[in-house]
């Protein structure tokens, strides 16, 4: 069972914009923020943000992090078909002492 | 760059034991956090504990019981051992790694994944 809440999917068109969000409580995103990891059909995921919304090297700056709250925010500006995949974002949870995972969101480029 | 390679049997029995070992190569092995986190067949992420070099571990508070994370930091490798299994632990298993000391830190290196199935 995720500990962390997103939405089962979201479908936007080419070009446009995605903004994907990931739920916790104080004890994890609104502690220290969360992660995001992008993970196509039958690959291991990739990480695509830390959870001080800093970028790996080598990830796009069409991808943007941030956080309100116990809230955390993905977004995806000019989609392009190779950004149709899941994506998940993760936590420590200082409560459980465990990182805990959102449930994915199926990100649909049409 | 790290990588990691993973390895281990793929079809278990129920009540068997599940047995995963994954290699690290390059990076300093003492610099990160060795992670087992497995996904079900078309579902979500789920953390299963990790250790150090110097074997101290974290587990998920709901396999605590059926898990063992150790390490052999010599040869630069971790294994993963779950007892009991059921067809409930049918899952791909990664390997990951996550930066030590670091409260911004994520998994940033991925094993390429290894199938288990349990199954009568």
């Amino acid at each position: 069972q995720a500990g962390l809440t997103q939405p089962p999917s979201v479908s936007k068109g080419l070009r446009q914009t995605a903004t994907l969000t990931c739920s916790g409580n104080s004890n994890n995103v609104g502690r220290l923020g969360a992660a995001w990891l992008q993970q196509h059909q039958g690959r291991p995921p990739k990480l695509l943000s830390y959870r001080n919304n800093n970028r790996p090297s080598g990830i796009s700056e069409r991808l943007s992090t941030s956080r309100s709250g116990n809230t955390a925010s993905l977004t995806i500006t000019g989609l392009q078909p190779e950004d149709e995949a899941d994506y998940y974002c993760s936590a420590w949870d200082y409560s459980l002492s465990a990182w805990v995972f959102g449930g994915g969101t199926k990100l649909t480029v049409l | 760059q790290v990588q990691l390679q993973q390895w281990g049997a793929g079809l278990l029995k129920p009540s068997e034991t599940l047995s995963l070992t994954c290699a690290v190569y390059g990076g300093s092995f003492s610099a990160y956090f060795w992670t087992w986190i497995r996904q079900p067949p078309g579902k979500g992420l789920e953390y299963i504990g990790e250790i150090n070099h110097l074997g101290s571990t974290t587990y998920n508070p709901s396999l605590r019981s059926r898990v063992t994370i150790s390490v052999d930091t010599p040869k630069n490798q971790f294994s993963l051992r779950l007892t009991s299994v059921t067809a409930a632990d049918t899952a791909v298993y990664y390997c990951a790694a996550n930066l030590v000391g670091a409260d911004w830190s994520a998994h940033d290196y991925w094993g390429q994944g290894h199938l288990v199935t349990v199954s009568s």
